[in-house]
């Protein structure tokens, strides 16, 4: 089964500061989703990556996919509070009986102090 | 995307209890997802729902726990049954969301004492 691995597991940075988040997996990705979460509630989606190379940005939110699809990367740039919460990645499994079945990372528990 | 109604987004219940949680989509979705998250933990698969055949399960999780009820294209329950302290987790429902992520609803935080 696939799994993903997220770095770091938790971080506190300063506002304004930039950061990034990293997602492994131990297969190549199909689809790769990033979610945000506020402590206790439901997942916010923030983008979706499917190529090799691929890179999307929405606000001052950045997500790469790397060309091998076997890792994701999340970036923000000049952080805010409202940036903080819990960061998750998500693998699409491929084919067969886990077909549309999203595998998660632990996430990242992001801070930022004003 | 699509919007979906989870309730409820809370409860507090006994052990030996069992609740049920309803997730109302706004469209038809022919796959319904299922997760736990366990305090501290990250999300994991509970089943797969659809419409018109029995739920599949993922390993570690049966239908006398976790019975799941889809009688229609919008609609889902998941029942938590015979709670224990262990099953104090955050409950979420999931659709896939046409090219733009999965969608999933509130979530419902359960306490079971």
């Amino acid at each position: 089964s696939q799994e993903l691995e997220q770095s770091p597991q938790s971080l506190i940075v300063q506002e304004g500061k930039n950061l990034t988040i990293n997602c492994t997996s131990s297969k190549t990705l199909y689809g790769l989703y990033w979610y945000k979460q506020k402590y206790g509630e439901g997942l916010i989606f923030l983008m979706m990556l499917q190529k090799g190379g691929e890179e999307k940005s929405h606000e001052k939110i950045t997500a790469k996919l790397d060309e091998k699809k076997q890792q994701s990367s999340l970036h923000i740039t000049a952080s805010q509070p409202s940036h903080a919460g819990i960061y998750l990645c998500g693998a699409l499994n491929a084919g067969g009986t886990s077909y549309g079945k999203l595998t998660f990372g632990q996430g990242t528990i992001l801070t930022v102090h004003p | 995307s699509a919007v979906i109604s989870q309730k409820p987004s809370r409860d507090i219940c006994q052990r030996g209890t069992s609740l049920t949680i309803q997730c109302q989509v706004d469209s038809q979705v022919t796959m319904m997802f299922w997760y736990r998250q366990q305090p501290g933990q990250s999300l994991t698969l509970i089943a797969t729902a659809n419409q018109g055949s029995e739920a599949t399960y993922e390993s570690g999780f049966v239908i006398d726990k976790f019975p799941i009820s889809r009688p229609n294209l919008t609609f889902s329950t998941l029942t938590v049954s015979n709670m224990s302290p262990e099953d104090s987790s955050i409950y979420l429902c999931s659709v896939p969301g046409r090219g733009k992520g999965y969608t999933f609803g509130s979530g419902t935080r359960l306490t079971v004492v």
